[in-house]
């Protein structure tokens, strides 16, 4: 399995516009979670979803952010409008079953909003 | 308030040096889990805790969990460079999800 994938890697975008963070989990995996990291505030759960419904949204920081899975394959992260202070690296994590017993990460996007 | 402290923050050691780090919560868990991150990359899943007083041996790297469940620590013996990056302990607070102490960052100097 190529583990969990995120695109882009890196985003730089100007302040107002709307950016989309895409993820695919592992296969066979039924819980994805989208996680915010900063130096200041370390990893933050944002949101995550059970068998493709969302579970629990209480990270999501304001309405400018919202998250999908259409299907078990696929997620997005959108920010609309961003704002400078929106710049971090996002990651997506899958696992089975509960969580529990470990998370895989993507590599991460990273964003930078000017 | 963090859930999970872990100390230190910071650790830059030389290589050979041994090391411990610690992952304290006045919450019990129901298990624990410590990831190392590298740069540019996501966090992986190094080892899972579940029963208090566990120990668990990865090569050089020793777990335990605590007792009454509310503790961890991570112990390095004879540190290599190839051992630098972040030591993340996490565990689930309730449900499924999991929160993520601060991390320890580690450095070993050839």
């Amino acid at each position: 399995d190529a583990g969990v994938i995120q695109s882009p890697r890196h985003e730089v975008t100007e302040m107002g516009q709307e950016v989309t963070l895409r993820c695919k989990p592992i296969s066979g995996h039924n819980s994805l979670f989208w996680y915010r990291q900063t130096m200041m505030r370390g990893l933050e759960l944002l949101i995550y979803f059970n068998n493709n419904v969302p579970i629990d949204d209480s990270g999501m920081p304001e309405d400018r952010f919202s998250a999908k899975m259409p299907n078990a394959s696929f997620s997005t992260l959108k920010i609309q409008p961003s704002e400078p202070r929106d710049s971090a690296v996002y990651f997506c994590a899958s696992s089975s079953g509960q969580g529990v017993g470990g998370y895989t990460f993507g590599s991460g996007t990273r964003l930078t909003v000017v | 308030t963090q859930l999970l402290e872990q100390s230190p923050q910071f650790l830059s050691i030389q290589e050979g040096e041994n090391l411990t780090v610690y992952c304290n919560s006045s919450s019990v868990f129901s298990s624990l889990q410590w990831y190392r991150q590298e740069p540019g990359e996501g966090p992986v899943l190094l080892v899972t805790v579940v029963t208090g007083g566990e120990v668990k041996k990865l090569k050089r790297l020793t777990f335990q969990f605590g007792d009454a469940r509310k503790d961890s620590s991570l112990h390095i013996t004879a540190a290599q460079p190839g051992d630098t990056g972040l030591y993340l302990c996490a565990g689930p607070p309730g449900g499924s999800r999991l929160t993520f102490g601060e991390g320890t960052q580690l450095t070993v100097n050839p």
